[in-house]
């Protein structure tokens, strides 16, 4: 099992642009989710979805869009990049009752 | 807002001494995890605690959970180098699995 899997690594973007984040998980997780990291931080929840076709707010969403149109995939958009988005993304996955298992991860820096 | 808090911030000691993190939190929670960063790395799932448990182990890791005091501390016997991380606790509450996370404690483990 390749576990959770993030595209890209890295990204460079200009404000303005947009961009998605791709996640992708192998072990039929119920759960996933959508999180960021700033520097010297912990995580911080930006969206979730507890099953294929449903999203949810977390603690910091805006700016940002999800999508889970197949039960192994979770998209992370953003519209309008700014400067204060910069930050590595974490995508999560989880069973209902289970361990959260993490991406590697995807630094992403917006000029 | 941050759910859970972890103390210390930083911790250093020396090769095969113990180190206790803490995790205090604000509302009722389902479970508590723990997990391990490495600089500049994903995180790896160590426990997860549920909320009816008091005491796991998992090898060199001891995890104890006080519901009534809404805290749970990470015990990592015979400490090495390769422990040198940062460690979060993250709880799900509210009859979710919405994982909030605290801000971490960096450990160093001085050879």
């Amino acid at each position: 099992n390749a576990g959770v899997t993030q595209t890209p690594k890295f990204r460079v973007l200009k404000t303005g642009q947009s961009m998605t984040l791709l996640c992708a998980q192998d072990m039929n997780h119920e759960y996933m989710y959508w999180y960021r990291q700033d520097p010297g931080m912990g995580l911080r929840l930006i969206h979730y979805s507890v099953g294929e076709g449903t999203t949810a707010k977390g603690e910091v969403p805006d700016g940002y869009n999800v999508s889970r149109l197949k039960k192994q995939n979770f998209l992370l958009g953003l519209e309008s990049a700014a400067p204060s988005q910069t930050s590595v993304y974490f995508c999560a996955s989880s069973p209902r009752t289970g361990l959260t298992f993490f991406g590697p991860g995807t630094r992403l820096t917006v000029l | 807002s941050q759910q859970g808090e972890e103390d210390p911030q930083a911790l250093s000691i020396q090769e095969g001494e113990n180190a206790t993190m803490n995790c205090s939190y604000k509302t009722s929670i389902n479970n508590l995890q723990w997990y391990r960063q490495n600089s500049g790395r994903g995180l790896v799932h160590l426990i997860l605690i549920r909320s009816n448990e008091r005491e796991k182990h998992s090898g060199r890791l001891r995890v104890t959970l006080d519901t009534s005091k809404k805290s749970s501390s990470l015990l990592i016997t015979a400490s090495r180098a390769a422990d040198t991380a940062s460690y979060f606790c993250a709880t799900a509450s509210g009859g979710t699995y919405k994982y909030i996370f605290g801000t971490g404690t960096r450990l160093k483990v001085l050879a």
